[in-house]
């Protein structure tokens, strides 16, 4: 079946450490978004991805990292300069560069800093 | 800046009732509206993605419409189940180069038995 599959699922850090959030798709999708989810506060784009190697910053890219060296492969790093980790993490895909069709999301990563 | 507002935040209802959800956006310059569902602790699962151009669209006990000149849009769920309790947001797609989903925050649904 095609999808997205996020790893872990669930994931703890100790302050300081960098973790990395896995994300693949089989969709054969150009474009892939790294979200992240608080409660009240709905869904904001962390970093965007439109073709293998290269990505942008969205609204709340600081103390976060991505690479985009496969199409089927966009991981997210979250470093010790992210303050506030502890989120629902959602990652995200397209057909074509932006969201003119369909977007199919992941299960989720839940960080929390421990 | 493309705001996106869902009224009820939250809505209980009895089984077999039809309902509707609202979605308003500030900017009327989108490319599509999207509706997801998000069950507790899980991922989001599209629903129903009208593109700017269509006025509606219909799955099943679902039917989304889309006003764009006034920025509303809604969900109207027919025949409710209990099975039809979770979140459901609404996001736009907009900005210059398209790359960009704006949510809002959601309605929380419950669908009593």
């Amino acid at each position: 079946d095609g999808g997205i599959t996020q790893s872990p699922k669930y994931l703890f850090r100790k302050e300081g450490q960098n973790v990395t959030l896995s994300c693949e798709q089989n969709l054969n999708h150009d474009a892939m978004y790294w979200y992240r989810q608080d409660p009240g506060q709905g869904l904001r784009l962390i970093y965007y991805s439109q073709i293998v190697n290269d990505f942008q910053k969205g609204d709340i890219a600081e103390g976060y990292s991505v690479s985009r060296e496969k199409k089927e492969s966009f991981p997210l790093t979250v470093t010790s300069a992210q303050k506030n980790p502890t989120a629902f993490y959602l990652c995200a895909s397209t057909l074509g560069a932006g969201f003119g069709t369909e977007a199919f999301f992941g299960q989720g990563t839940r960080l929390t800093v421990v | 800046k493309q705001e996106v507002t869902q009224i009820p935040a939250a809505l209980s209802v009895p089984e077999g009732e039809n309902l509707v959800l609202n979605c308003s956006f500030t900017d009327s310059a989108i490319y599509n509206l999207q509706w997801f569902r998000q069950d507790p602790g899980k991922g989001l699962t599209s629903l129903l993605l009208i593109q700017s151009s269509q006025r509606e669209q219909t799955s099943g006990r679902l039917n989304a419409s889309l006003d764009k000149s006034s920025g509303r849009s809604t969900l109207y769920i027919a025949a409710s189940q209990p099975g039809d309790s979770a979140t459901y947001l609404c996001a736009v797609s907009s900005g210059g180069s398209n790359y960009k989903l704006t949510f809002g925050k959601g309605t929380l649904l419950t669908v009593n038995p």
